[in-house]
């Protein structure tokens, strides 16, 4: 079936640039997205993009798409301890049904 | 725009017993959505409803799990003879159909520990 990867963890000291990467496999994918979430809590719609587009940007989130090789990154400038998540990456091909990563736990060093 | 909210948030259980969870969505939003989540995991559909018709259920979804959606509102989902293997988090969702993309918003999930 169709799958969403992710690196489990990713460990950045406060100030700096995070990149969380998530490859895709479906090639009929639309809409990808980003999901934070926090311990205990729901998840967060932080942004997603069409894939028609290359870049996306939303103040310190910047989301890349390169869709030749179904790759996706976001990228946290200035990274700070509240940025401290879980953070998920999903693939839609634009209905109800979201594929996702087994997402990628944000440690911040101070 | 209050959000999707849940309630329980958290939920203890005995094992066999039954338990019901409720699930609010954003008032505007017509699809609604039922997810189970384990630790290190990402989210697994369990269901999902359109008004107060349920349109799709996974195989995950026993036939111990059921969902309504009796008025096109809000939704409860019920475990009944819970098994430890019940122990997760489920989340609800919600999103408007009809717009470009079906973006779903999610609550802050239900914890539930089947003892």
């Amino acid at each position: 079936g169709e799958d969403v990867e992710q690196s489990l963890f990713l460990s950045v000291r406060e100030g700096d640039s995070s990149v969380i990467n998530c490859t895709y496999t479906d090639s009929s994918s639309t809409y990808l997205y980003w999901y934070k979430q926090e311990p205990g809590a729901g998840l967060q719609l932080l942004t997603y993009i069409f894939s028609n587009m290359d870049m996306k940007q939303d103040q310190r989130l910047t989301v890349l798409l390169n869709k030749k090789d179904k790759h996706l990154s976001l990228r946290i400038a200035d990274t700070q301890t509240g940025d401290s998540a879980i953070y998920f990456c999903a693939s839609s091909e634009g209905n109800y049904q979201l594929i996702w990563g087994a997402g990628t736990k944000l440690i911040i060093k101070p | 725009d209050t959000g999707v909210s849940q309630d329980p948030r958290h939920k203890i259980t005995k094992r066999g017993q039954n338990v019901t969870f409720r699930c609010d969505p954003i008032s505007e939003h017509n699809r609604l959505y039922w997810y189970r989540q384990t630790l290190g995991q990402g989210p697994e559909f369990l269901t999902y409803f359109q008004n107060e018709a349920q349109l799709e259920k996974s195989r995950l979804l026993s036939d111990r799990f059921s969902a309504e959606r009796p008025k096109g509102s809000f939704s409860t989902l019920e475990i009944q003879r819970t098994e430890q293997g019940d122990s997760a988090m489920y989340l609800c969702a919600s999103s408007r159909s009809g717009r470009p993309q079906e973006t779903q918003y999610f609550g802050p999930g239900t914890r539930l520990l089947v003892l």
